[in-house]
């Protein structure tokens, strides 16, 4: 019974690379999100999908792209880490998008130098 | 916009006593409200929430939330507070726009 699963769980990037943080649920959800949690700011939406082939832009999504070819994963790319990406990064799926409570995975924590 | 305030950083309360978190929202809409908690070094986990219906709440680990329509409040209570209750509780609204809101989080310690 895994749930949502994200990889890694920690990584350190240099200024300027790019790496993806992989999700994955084996719910059957349609309903794929990703957050960033930083101190006294609680957790922040960056992007979701409604489904697979559709995806939006949350509160911060600069920095970020997002794809969803599968119901079940739902990768974050950062395209060129900064400093200011230094975060830990939830991934989170729910049944549908409105009224059922979503799942979290484990959380990355990310440092970028 | 959808926005959700927790006033307070820190909420100390001894152990057997009891324990409220607060939230407010502001939601264009019926609101659909939750709370979750977070302990170190893990993801959130979902407690309870109000869709619609009872403005009594009651969820997991002997926690209850109760809906005030009137003073747009969700507060988050425990009749009796355990130290292992101590851990970051964060309150989001999701409104008609399907997007999840969650304030920036209370830390609950829990005094022996």
């Amino acid at each position: 019974n895994a749930g949502v699963t994200q990889t890694p769980k920690f990584q350190v990037l240099k200024t300027g690379q790019s790496m993806t943080l992989q999700c994955a649920q084996d719910m059957n959800h349609e309903y794929m999100s990703w957050y960033r949690q930083d101190p006294g700011m609680g957790l922040r939406l960056i992007h979701y999908s409604v489904g697979a082939g559709i995806t939006d832009q949350g509160e911060v999504p600069n920095g970020y792209n997002v794809s969803r070819s599968t119901t079940e994963d739902f990768p974050l790319r950062l395209l060129s880490a900064a400093p200011s990406q230094t975060s830990v990064y939830f991934c989170a799926s729910s049944y549908n998008q409105l009224n059922t409570e979503a799942f979290f995975g484990q959380g990355t924590r990310l440092t970028v130098v | 916009a959808q926005s959700v305030a927790q006033p307070e950083d820190q909420v100390n309360v001894a152990e057997g006593n009891p324990l409220t978190v607060k939230c407010t929202y502001s939601v264009s809409g019926n609101p659909y409200l939750f709370w979750y908690v977070q302990y170190p070094n893990r993801g959130l986990q979902f407690l309870l929430k109000y869709i619609t219906g009872d403005n009594l709440v009651k969820g997991s680990y002997g926690f209850e939330a109760e809906f005030n329509k009137s003073q747009t409040s969700f507060h988050l209570k425990k009749p009796s507070a355990l130290v292992s209750d101590s851990a970051l509780y964060f309150c989001a609204v999701r409104d008609g726009n399907n997007r999840l809101a969650f304030g920036k989080g209370n830390q609950v310690v829990v005094i022996p």
